[in-house]
């Protein structure tokens, strides 16, 4: 089945223990990227990458690292959480790297920092 | 910089009667336009997208959207609303100039009485 997954699907840690949420995709797609979603401020984009070891900021970057290796997984990296970073966290890809694209999005991880 | 702005955060209908959910853009070039929606506890789904052309976009389950440039509006549609309809709904915008930037609104909550 073609999907995007995202693990842990859910996660609590504490302030300042370093994470990494992995997300894979089976489709061969060229673009990714990782968004986070809070009440009231909608999806706001994080990271995007547009080919392997081609990354880029999207718009709330900070406290954030990615990294694209292969072109299927695409890790989002807290390297020292903060309670601010709580949040419902989405993967998603598309098949090219051309904006009329559609993306394709993950199930989610829900992450609390304590 | 693009922006998107869904100015209702909720909206409720009944069952049978039309429903309208709003979004207006703000893009420096020629825009596409998605919308997605989001069901409790899943991730994001596409509904339809306008790339070129009519202004009119026919997407799934009965949604459409109708593009109006001069407003800079791309304001979802459906004839018959369902309880099934019932979700968190999402515009986004994204510039072919930019392609790897992608847009989202804060979502409108569509509610569906019987």
């Amino acid at each position: 089945e073609a999907q995007v997954t995202q693990n842990p699907r859910y996660l609590i840690t504490v302030t300042g223990k370093k994470l990494t949420v992995t997300c894979s995709q089976n489709m061969n797609h060229e673009y990714m990227s990782w968004y986070r979603q809070d009440p009231g401020l909608g999806l706001r984009q994080i990271y995007y990458s547009m080919n392997v070891e081609v990354t880029d900021k999207g718009d709330v970057p900070e406290g954030y690292k990615v990294s694209r290796k292969e072109k299927r997984n695409f890790p989002l990296i807290l390297e020292s959480p903060s309670p601010n970073q709580t949040s419902l966290y989405f993967c998603a890809s598309s098949p090219t790297t051309i904006a009329l694209d559609t993306q394709y999005f993950g199930p989610g991880t829900r992450l609390t920092v304590l | 910089a693009q922006s998107v702005a869904q100015p209702e955060d909720q909206v409720n209908v009944a069952e049978g009667n039309p429903l309208t959910v709003k979004c207006t853009y703000s893009v420096s070039g020629n825009p596409y336009l998605f919308w997605y929606v989001q069901y409790p506890n899943r991730g994001l789904q596409f509904l339809l997208k306008y790339i070129t052309g009519d202004n009119l976009v026919k997407g799934s389950y009965g949604f459409e959207a109708e593009f109006n440039k001069s407003q800079t509006s791309f304001h979802l549609k459906k004839p018959s609303a369902l309880v099934s309809d019932s979700a968190l709904y999402f515009c986004a915008v994204r510039d072919r100039t930019n392609a790897g930037k992608s847009t989202f609104g804060d979502g409108t909550t569509l509610t569906v009485k019987p």
